[in-house]
């Protein structure tokens, strides 16, 4: 079973702070990561994609991945309580299956 | 533009029963991919549909479980003789394309319980 592995949490970080959310995988033939933002009971959203290694920026997201390490994070800035959510890391190798972490629990506190 | 719609958004059954779960893809979208994802998991793949074809099942748990695209849109995944290890939320997704690079469309799922 090829994994992808996420710090269940939860995760708690006060309003405006950095939240750093990061997922290992196992497979060294992954090609495109994602980290979807799921709300309770709702459907996941994708926020970021990232297929190459270094940071990739959007407004207050940004995506790290490392291939070396089997690494991929998710910086939040400035945290908002709206951020508040589960966020899954996937993984691609395929083209088109999606391989998901359980998620890590972000508690954003005012 | 309208996304991914799927019905019943819960289902209750008792064990044993057939169910039958619908997903209305984003129009033109080429590709649809039946997820499970139980409470507190992520979603796990179940299978993928290129068009009407199906490409992989390699996800589906038994041979109770069987989906269709008939027509390369809507799609219906089955679940023969439900058994209460398969309740969960079945999440339908669809893509542009067929590439790893596209973005996968979710809908807001089917709970269902298996009593």
């Amino acid at each position: 079973q090829k994994e992808v592995e996420q710090n269940s949490g939860p995760l708690s970080v006060p309003e405006g702070a950095i939240a750093s959310l990061n997922c290992t995988y196992s497979d060294r033939g992954s090609q495109s990561f994602f980290w979807y933002r799921q709300y309770s009971g709702k459907s996941p959203e994708l926020i970021m994609s990232i297929y190459s290694n270094g940071d990739k920026e959007d407004g207050r997201f940004t995506a790290q991945l490392n291939k070396a390490s089997q690494y991929v994070s998710l910086l939040i800035r400035d945290s908002q309580p709206s951020d508040s959510a589960t966020y899954l890391c996937a993984v691609s190798n395929s083209g088109y299956a999606l391989n998901f972490g359980k998620g890590t629990s972000l508690l954003v506190t005012p | 533009g309208a996304g991914v719609s799927q019905s019943p958004r819960y289902k209750v059954a008792k064990r044993g029963q057939d169910v039958a779960l619908r997903c209305d893809p984003i129009s033109g979208h080429v590709s649809l991919f039946w997820y499970q994802q139980a409470l507190g998991q992520g979603p796990e793949f179940l299978t993928y549909f290129q068009n009407e074809a199906q490409l992989d099942k390699s996800g589906l748990p038994s041979d109770r479980f069987f989906a269709e695209r008939p027509e390369g849109s809507v799609s219906t995944l089955k679940i023969q003789r439900t058994q209460q290890e398969d309740s969960a939320v079945y999440l339908c997704a669809s893509s542009l394309g067929g590439l790893a690079r596209d973005t996968q469309y979710f809908g807001p799922g089917t709970r269902l319980t298996v009593l």
